[in-house]
């Protein structure tokens, strides 16, 4: 099966730096993604690790260690229109490699 | 534009009653789709695999009975949530990913589900 555990809740202030961590179980590890998620609203991709290292992309860096289980969201320059949900998914060999499995998500909020 | 889309957005139906949600892949053919459901300040549960011309895989707890899923062509699947009953009441999003695992799941716009 698969455990992907990540903190519920998280504050920040505008213009700083968030990260936001997600360890995982599974069996077998196709992949991580990241994504944002407004209230009411569908999830939007933020980004994809598979490789160990840090992938960025313009204020959004994700990082990924296959060997601990683990990966981090770096949210650089905060807005306040990054207060969401931020969800860690992972693909692993069930369902054909093709299943993401969400964690419990992340709610961030930013505040003035 | 919208790669997925789902409709209705949302639905207000009575108790005992049925909804039908179709999910539809815009510009590549998906012959896996998923469907989840996420009630507030939760993340989204897997329901389900949604298998283009066969049966559909569901996650253990889920009543295929009440939950019925129908992938009939490579572009469209559909979830019938039926005899609704108020614990029903949720946001049900489905997603859809292009062939090969290292890619994004696109996902539609959810339906808000309210029985009443």
């Amino acid at each position: 099966g698969q455990n992907i555990d990540q903190p519920t809740e998280m504050t920040a202030t505008e213009g700083a730096i968030v990260q936001i961590n997600c360890t995982y179980q599974t069996s077998g590890f196709n992949g991580l993604f990241w994504y944002q998620q407004h209230a009411g609203e569908a999830p939007t991709f933020l980004s994809y690790n598979v490789l160990d290292g840090l992938e960025e992309k313009g204020r959004f860096s994700s990082f990924l260690s296959r060997s601990k289980g683990y990966s981090y969201l770096l949210l650089k320059e905060l807005q306040m229109k990054d207060s969401a949900s931020y969800l860690c998914a992972v693909t692993g060999l069930t369902g054909g490699g093709n299943k993401l499995t969400f964690g419990t998500g992340t709610q961030l909020k930013v505040e003035l | 534009g919208a790669v997925v889309s789902q409709h209705p957005s949302w639905v207000i139906c009575k108790s005992g009653t049925s909804v039908k949600i179709e999910c539809r892949s815009l510009d590549f053919q998906a012959t896996t789709m998923f469907w989840y459901r996420q009630f507030p300040k939760q993340s989204l549960m897997l329901m389900a695999t949604s298998n283009e011309g066969s049966k559909a895989t569901y996650e253990q707890g889920v009543e295929k009975d009440k939950f019925l899923i129908n992938h009939a062509s490579l572009t469209l699947s559909t979830l019938t949530v039926t005899s609704a009953h108020p614990e029903d009441s949720s946001f049900y999003i489905c997603s859809a990913r292009r062939q090969g695992m290292n890619t994004e799941a696109f996902f539609g716009q959810g339906t808000r589900l309210t029985v009443v």
